[in-house]
């Protein structure tokens, strides 16, 4: 079985700040990760993913996360934060029955 | 190409209706998955379905059920609603094999009075 822990429900930064959301897992097998973002009323969009290569993984948007099997995370970060970067943000892990496993969430809220 | 698309987008129902929601999935997809998000939680897996059989299930009660058609395409039905059924249900589509990827459709609101 899989699963994550997003620590911290919600985050404030101010514009143009460092954004950094937390993510940790547990998997019995090699995992593959993902980020995804959710804006008010929509779908997921993903971020980025991680599947095994690289273990720093670059997305869209400027942000990237950091694969780190010793401390069984995947956190976050996009170095300038802008005010469209305000969503929600789920972390997400896949074992090898396709099926995500989804943290509970974290809100960005960007100030001015 | 259209991506994954869902419908309808809002519906609202009463309790101890049915209700069917139906999930288009993004060309050359074979594979659909539904989740269940509640207000202020993450997506929750419901179930996957392949080659119009339901291959894997997650722990929701029987009276969430599916189907998926030739053309790839996908129903999700509740019977007996229930107030807790409320929630935005989400469709992902992946090609099986490929494990890097699902993508989601916009989603489904269903309020349950």
């Amino acid at each position: 079985a899989q699963s994550v822990t997003q620590l911290g429900s919600h985050v404030s930064v101010s514009e143009g700040a460092l954004v950094l959301l937390r993510c940790n897992y547990s998997s019995s097998v090699p995992p593959y990760l993902f980020w995804y973002v959710q804006y008010p009323n929509q779908g997921l969009q993903l971020l980025l993913k991680y599947t095994s290569a690289a273990t720093l993984v670059k997305g869209i948007n400027g942000f990237e996360a950091e694969f780190k099997k010793s401390e069984t995370s995947f956190h976050l970060t996009k170095p300038s934060a802008h005010m469209s970067d305000a969503a929600e943000y789920f972390c997400a892990v896949s074992s090898n029955d396709y099926k995500l496993s989804f943290g509970a969430g974290t809100t960005v809220t960007v100030r001015a | 190409d259209a991506g994954v698309t869902q419908s309808p987008t809002h519906l609202i129902k009463t309790r101890g209706q049915q209700v069917t929601l139906r999930c288009s999935p993004k060309s050359g997809h074979d594979t659909v998955s539904w989740y269940q998000q509640a207000l202020g939680q993450g997506p929750q897996f419901i179930f996957q379905y392949y080659e119009e059989e339901e291959r894997q299930r997650g722990n929701f009660p029987d009276r969430f059920s599916g189907h998926q058609f030739p053309n790839y395409s996908s129903e999700l039905n509740v019977n007996a609603l229930l107030l807790g059924d409320s929630a935005l249900y989400l469709c992902a589509s992946s090609r099986t094999g490929e494990r890097t990827e699902a993508f989601f459709g916009q989603g489904t609101r269903l309020t349950v009075v």
